[in-house]
């Protein structure tokens, strides 16, 4: 059974910081990852997406890798914003009988103070 | 733009109350899911649907069952609700084929 794992849980940073976001799972015979961001009380958006193909993406200031071998990826957020505190979520697509489900990890809260 | 909605932002029940929580997708999506969503435990899959009238179990869906009459709909049921259902749901749809999931703004339920 895939897990996921995220870590740090929390974070706190000043502005204008870089940081990155850890994101490890279990069982390499994925699809592809997700990365989400999560408001408080609020649903999920869909940040970037990588491929199981794929090494990484690029959206603005986010870079998100994917090292599928190691059952690793991170989330890279360059000069971070107080508009970026968060909850940020990884989700993995499993391959194969599994292949419509999304198993995520339980999420880094991210607070960029100014 | 796809857009996901879904009837409340905000629902509270009572313990035993037949409960409907109701997903709309404008995008001729064929894939439909229900999460709920808990501090501790992250999102986790109670049912999908492949298609109309089609469902499958998650992980979770015991006290839960759905409802897939029209491709653009996809309900979550709960029989009877109780206390242990309080939770953030979270409905997303996909297209057939497609590589990523969009997701609702979520319904805050709270069983009394």
């Amino acid at each position: 059974k895939q897990e996921v794992t995220q870590i740090p849980a929390a974070l706190s940073v000043p502005e204008g910081e870089n940081l990155v976001l850890n994101c490890s799972f279990t069982d390499s015979a994925i699809y592809n990852l997700q990365w989400f961001r999560q408001d408080p009380g609020k649903g999920l958006t869909s940040l970037l997406l990588i491929q199981s193909s794929q090494r990484e993406q690029t959206s603005g200031r986010l870079n998100a890798s994917l090292d599928k071998s190691s059952g690793r990826s991170t989330l890279y957020i360059a000069a971070s914003q107080p508009g970026d505190s968060a909850t940020y979520l990884c989700a993995v697509r499993g391959d194969g009988a599994s292949g419509s489900r999304l198993t995520f990890g339980e999420g880094t809260q991210l607070t960029v103070n100014p | 733009d796809v857009k996901v909605t879904q009837s409340s932002r905000y629902l509270v029940k009572r313990t035993g109350e037949k409960v409907f929580l109701e997903c709309v997708q404008d995008m001729d999506h064929e894939n439909m899911f229900w999460y709920r969503q808990d501090p501790g435990l992250g999102l986790r899959l109670i049912y999908f649907s492949y298609d109309v009238k089609m469902k499958e179990k998650g992980d979770i869906p015991e006290g839960y069952s759905v409802s897939r009459e029209k491709k653009e709909r996809f309900s979550l049921i709960l029989e009877s609700a109780s206390t242990n259902q309080t939770s953030m749901y979270l409905c997303a749809s996909r297209v057939t084929g497609g590589t990523e999931q969009f997701f609702g703004p979520g319904t805050r339920l709270t069983v009394l």
